[in-house]
């Protein structure tokens, strides 16, 4: 597959402040994508996920929006806290179950 | 607790010195996964199983080998490890494939001098 990218590798944000992410991604074929968290000494954590026939998906304080024509998808956090300083990935899935791809990851830091 | 568990979580090994990490799952996934994580170069997949005898490459797998004889089970086989296969790794599991959420073990921190 092709890189999936992020715009910025780090963001700081007050508690408190809603946080948004965001990550292009080049393949016109993606169908799929997926956020994860990372934490530190820990393994990824599933965040959330869309296909690529919505544009918009809710979670628990989390809204993932996907712009098929610019070929973006940023991940919003509401009411940022300090158990959410992590990195965060995106990733893509072109088709079938082929690999996926990560971007480099943006780290999110809160201040409390 | 469903989990996925690794063994070793560290280890330091000179080159050519075979060793495997283990990977275990308690969900009954029929999707296992390996991924590497190089610092600038972010998660990449060394190889995937779709089931039990089903393995595949991912995008590096060079240098390495799996095998899925149980369900539960995928193991990493480092046969001749070399110094660029310094890593930190992660086995994942999931129901389906990478459509579904995967479940990420802790991570192994690999150093080969």
């Amino acid at each position: 597959g092709e890189s999936v990218g992020l715009h910025l590798p780090t963001l700081s944000v007050q508690e408190g402040d809603n946080s948004i992410i965001n990550c292009a991604y080049s393949n016109s074929a993606s169908d799929y994508f997926i956020w994860y968290k990372q934490e530190s000494g820990k393994g990824p954590q599933f965040i959330i996920d869309i296909r690529s026939n919505m544009d918009k998906r809710q979670g628990q304080r989390v809204t993932v929006l996907l712009n098929k024509t610019v070929k973006h998808l940023s991940l919003q956090i509401a009411a940022t806290q300090p158990g959410d300083s992590a990195v965060y990935f995106c990733a893509d899935v072109v088709r079938g179950n082929t690999p996926l791809v990560f971007g480099k990851g943006t780290r999110l830091s809160v201040i409390a | 607790e469903a989990q996925v568990t690794q063994n070793p979580r560290y280890l330091i090994t000179v080159t050519g010195k075979k060793l495997t990490v283990t990977c275990s799952q308690n969900m009954n996934h029929e999707y296992m996964s390996w991924y590497r994580q190089d610092p600038g170069l972010g998660l990449r997949q060394i190889y995937y199983s779709m089931n039990v005898e089903v393995t595949d490459k991912g995008d590096v797998p060079e240098g390495y080998k799996v095998s899925r004889k149980e369900k539960r089970n995928f193991p990493l086989i480092l046969e001749s490890p070399s110094p660029n296969q310094t890593s930190l790794y992660f086995c994942a599991s999931s129901f389906g494939g990478v459509r579904y959420e995967q479940y990420f073990g802790p991570g192994t921190r690999l150093t080969v001098t």
